[in-house]
């Protein structure tokens, strides 16, 4: 099935350092999506992209759509402890519905 | 507006016995889907419900699995008889219907942790 290879698999970074994690996939995706998952709770939506190059910011957190429609970056800028928790890719192939293919997760330690 | 529940939050059964886990969606949203995660990898999707109807079953991974969404409401997914194998944390997300082609965000659940010793 569909992959999508997610990186660093986590990141141990000090307060107020800017963070970088990316997905890639051999596959073409339309959308390209960003979720944060905080313990016991279920992911939540960063930021949605939907067209190749897309550049689109969220405050502190901005993520691109590759050109090649097969990646995707996700930014932090200046960390602060509430950025802790796991971050996932996400792709879809078409369509306003559909399950989305999601990357194994970049796990996001923030030191004070 | 109350969000994506899920009943139980934890469930630690043995192997063979039977568990169901419940999804209540966002009221209106036409849409639910389950995804499971098993630990350390991926979220994985199982199957979408478009109100009672299973528009997509090709992630559920065997017939042991029973996923149901009668009145189109709520949704229960049961795993008869539970394996090892099956330990992983299962999410539930639902979304509006439109149609514009356009994606629809989805809203995922705080999902049951499930683990089968």
């Amino acid at each position: 099935g569909q992959q999508l290879n997610q990186s660093p698999q986590s990141m141990f970074i000090q307060e107020g350092e800017d963070v970088s994690m990316n997905c890639t996939s051999s596959s073409i995706f339309n959308t390209w999506l960003w979720y944060k998952q905080d313990p016991g709770e279920g992911p939540v939506l960063l930021i949605a992209l939907y067209k190749a190059g897309e550049l689109t910011s969220n405050g502190r957190l901005t993520a691109q759509f590759g050109i090649t429609r097969k990646d995707s970056f996700l930014n932090i800028s200046a960390s602060i402890p509430s950025d802790v928790g796991i971050y996932f890719c996400a792709g879809r192939f078409g369509g306003s519905q559909g399950n989305l293919i999601f990357g194994k997760g970049t796990k996001l330690s923030v030191k004070p | 507006e109350a969000g994506v529940t899920q009943f139980p939050s934890h469930s630690v059964i043995e192997k063979g016995q039977t568990v169901t886990l419940r999804c209540d969606p966002i009221s209106g949203h036409d849409n639910l889907y389950w995804y499971r995660r098993v630990m350390g990898k991926e979220i994985k999707f199982l199957l979408h419900f478009v109100k009672e109807s299973k528009q997509d079953e090709s992630g559920m991974p065997n017939n042991r699995f029973l996923a149901e969404r009668t009145g189109g409401t709520y949704s229960t997914l049961k795993v008869q008889p539970a394996e090892l194998e099956d330990s992983g944390v299962y999410f539930c997300a639902s979304s509006q219907d439109r149609t514009e082609n356009y994606w629809e965000t989805q809203y995922f659940g705080p999902g049951t942790r499930l683990l089968v010793l």
